[in-house]
């Protein structure tokens, strides 16, 4: 049974650009939730997706955007990047059937 | 705002003893969960103990059971046999909406060096 996977596991971009990130939820699980984790600090919620519909929203600004997929799998998109974007994006999955959020090993995503 | 507070920084431990991490919470919600992970180097989410609410026993796995003290909105983390692999950044966080699944708001972590 495989768990969460991300894709890609590094990323380097420069100002401006866009940038999409990858998600597939443990198997059973239904709900992908993003976080942005800046160095030395916890997890910040980004927004979580279920039934291919934005559930929940955290307070990032709109260059933030994903989807989920028929298949619970996810997309993070962030357009515009900013240098403050540098941070490592981690992806946690869950169902209402399970009491347990499991994470990603997140991708590392740099902007030069 | 519903937070969760890791007051301790940094905590040392060495080898085969124990040690307690610290962790408070806010919340209006009566029955909830609290969940400690654990983030080594690589930087990998790992899920150490999850607590529901509404349980009165304290959660135990293995060597890492927690003090969940409900009327005063804390729940620790103790790790006994302390070993090597334990050195990690530690993070209590609480999912919202009274549910297992909700957003997860973390605390601040607390990095825990094991000394042999």
């Amino acid at each position: 049974d495989a768990g969460v996977t991300q894709s890609p596991t590094h990323l380097i971009k420069t100002r401006g650009q866009q940038v999409t990130l990858r998600c597939s939820p443990k198997s059973g699980h239904d709900t992908v939730s993003w976080y942005q984790q800046a160095l030395g600090q916890g997890p910040q919620f980004i927004f979580q997706y279920y039934e291919e519909e934005e559930r929940q929203r955290g307070n990032f600004p709109d260059r933030f955007s994903g989807h989920q997929f028929p298949n619970y799998s996810s997309e993070l998109n962030v357009n515009a990047l900013l240098l403050g974007d540098s941070a490592l994006y981690l992806c946690a999955s869950s169902s209402e059937y399970q009491e347990t959020q499991y994470f990603g090993p997140g991708t590392r995503l740099l902007v030069l | 705002a519903q937070t969760v507070t890791q007051s301790q920084p940094e905590m040392s431990v060495q080898e085969a003893e124990t040690v307690t991490l610290s962790c408070t919470y806010d919340t209006s919600e009566s029955d909830y969960y609290l969940f400690w992970y654990k983030q080594p180097p690589s930087r990998q989410m790992i899920l150490v103990i999850r607590q529901e609410a509404y349980k009165q026993q304290n959660a135990t796995e293995n060597r890492f059971s927690v003090n969940f003290q409900k009327a005063a909105k804390s729940f620790s983390l103790k790790i006994s046999d302390s070993q090597l692999g334990d050195a990690a950044m530690y993070f209590c966080a609480r999912p919202h909406g009274g549910t297992s699944y909700g957003k997860l708001t973390f605390g601040q972590g607390t990095i825990l060096t094991v000394h042999p």
